[in-house]
């Protein structure tokens, strides 16, 4: 069984749009992430969300929402598609958000969505 | 704030040769370190990590000590295959962070035969 999962794995849509990536976790961890990959392969956290509570948020275009119906689900809504928003989009999970000296804590990536903006 | 910084790639080996990939970060505190990989067209895996200085990761013949006095965390393998060939990510994670990884920039190995 997959442990992160997002769907869908290609995305090709046009500007403008709104668009909608899911992701499930089924490792029963507390946290979960978005995080964007752009084309030079640079990774970068979006938010994080802690038991449907938003944490991190870095300062994202509000056109981007997530979503977080429960524990297992952080969903990413984006309203009109611009050409930059075309990137790789990694969900991950963790435990918890403690992953500093010490921790037994690892990050979970899922298989990312390939999101192209025409 | 936070950061890592990674040697630039790419990296070209022939198979069965000696890998070092530098890894040297900036962090108030005591972070935990990691290295993912990513093969083509795939997500990212952990590698390996650390979680205080001076302990060893390694995995798949990979190696990487954490050494708070160079505050760096280089990874090694004695001898490389085709099959490791992918894009390695260097990534800390610091206290009360709320588990927010930050990345070096990639290195990208190619290995050939």
């Amino acid at each position: 069984d997959t442990a992160v999962s997002q769907t869908p794995k290609y995305l090709v849509t046009q500007m403008g749009n709104d668009k909608s990536i899911k992701c499930e976790q089924n490792l029963g961890h507390d946290t979960m992430y978005w995080y964007k990959q752009d084309s030079k392969k640079f990774l970068k956290i979006m938010f994080s969300y802690n038991n449907k509570e938003l944490i991190i948020n870095e300062t994202v275009p509000n056109r981007f929402s997530p979503k977080s119906p429960d524990k297992a689900h952080l969903n990413l809504h984006i309203n009109s598609l611009e050409l930059g928003d075309s990137a790789v989009y990694f969900c991950a999970s963790s435990q918890d958000g403690s992953l500093g000296q010490g921790s037994r804590n690892t990050i979970y990536f899922g298989e990312g969505s390939w999101l192209t903006v025409v | 704030g936070n950061s890592v910084t990674q040697m630039e790639g790419p990296v070209t080996l022939s198979e069965e040769a000696f890998l070092t990939i530098n890894c040297t970060y900036t962090a108030t505190g005591y972070p935990s370190l990691f290295w993912y990989v990513q093969y083509p067209g795939e997500g990212l895996q952990l590698l390996l990590k650390a979680t205080k200085a001076d302990d060893k990761g390694s995995n798949k013949g990979f190696e990487a000590t954490y050494r708070k006095e160079t505050t760096s965390f280089h990874l090694e393998k004695g001898s490389v295959q085709v099959s490791d060939s992918a894009v390695y990510f260097c990534a800390l994670s610091g206290d009360n962070q709320g588990g927010k990884l930050i990345f070096g920039q990639g290195t990208e190995l190619s290995v050939k035969p």
